[in-house]
């Protein structure tokens, strides 16, 4: 059962573009839900983490967008850059699980120049 | 201080083979984790542990052992190895309080023919 899920699977922009990945979830019960950045040939590394009492988190050029009532939560990425080109995955985690996390199939993004 | 570390780095199996993964981590950190990431499908979670003696299921468990006999390691067994097991395999590590956050390493390219 896919508890996570996240599109688009890949994505393409220019330079100076605002990229949007989605991902939504069915569990109620997650509370924590981070995104990790992913460069080739190396192991995902957070990015950014928003919890549910928020609409909203900012960090440099990379925002979250949390919507409670619709289960869905997306990050932005403002003026893309090509360094920002990695895979990126929307995680989300319960209170009660501890410390594992439940990861949407990854969404491949190109920055191009 | 290395982080989390992972050996060997690429490996090619035949068909029954057994081998394992190593993964080491300096971080002081209970919370062990090994993921398979196949295209597409995000990071699956084949086992995890909340410290030296304690490990149990993820999702996709079948076809691997583990064993947590002190905090720092955390290796991954492969038994008679099937195609289906051709993956990358990260190992990650987090503490069990505050940001969780989980901490990856670079991966072990596995591939079994």
């Amino acid at each position: 059962q896919q508890q996570v899920k996240q599109s688009p699977q890949s994505l393409i922009v220019q330079k100076g573009g605002i990229p949007i990945i989605n991902c939504a979830y069915e569990n109620t019960a997650f509370d924590y839900f981070p995104w990790y950045q992913q460069f080739p040939g190396k192991g995902p590394a957070l990015l950014i983490a928003i919890r549910p009492d928020v609409s909203e988190k900012k960090e440099g050029r990379f925002t979250i967008s949390f919507n409670k009532s619709a289960k869905q939560f997306s990050l932005h990425i403002m003026d893309s850059q090509p360094g920002d080109s990695a895979t990126y995955f929307c995680a989300a985690r319960r209170e009660t699980s501890g410390s594992r996390l439940t990861f949407g199939e990854g969404t491949q993004l190109t920055v191009n120049p | 201080n290395a982080g989390v570390t992972q050996t060997p780095k690429f490996r090619i199996l035949k068909i029954g083979q057994s081998m394992t993964l190593q993964c080491t981590q300096d971080m002081n950190h209970n919370y062990m984790y090994w993921y398979r990431q196949d295209p597409g499908m995000g990071l699956k979670l084949i086992y995890y542990s909340v410290g030296a003696g304690i490990t149990d299921k993820g999702e996709v468990p079948n076809g691997y052992n583990v064993s947590r006999s002190t905090t720092e390691d955390f290796p991954l067994r492969l038994e008679l190895a099937a195609p289906s097991q051709t993956s990358v395999y990260f190992c990650a590590s987090s503490t069990g309080t505050g940001s969780r956050e989980q901490y990856f390493g670079p991966g072990t390219r596995l591939t079994v023919t």
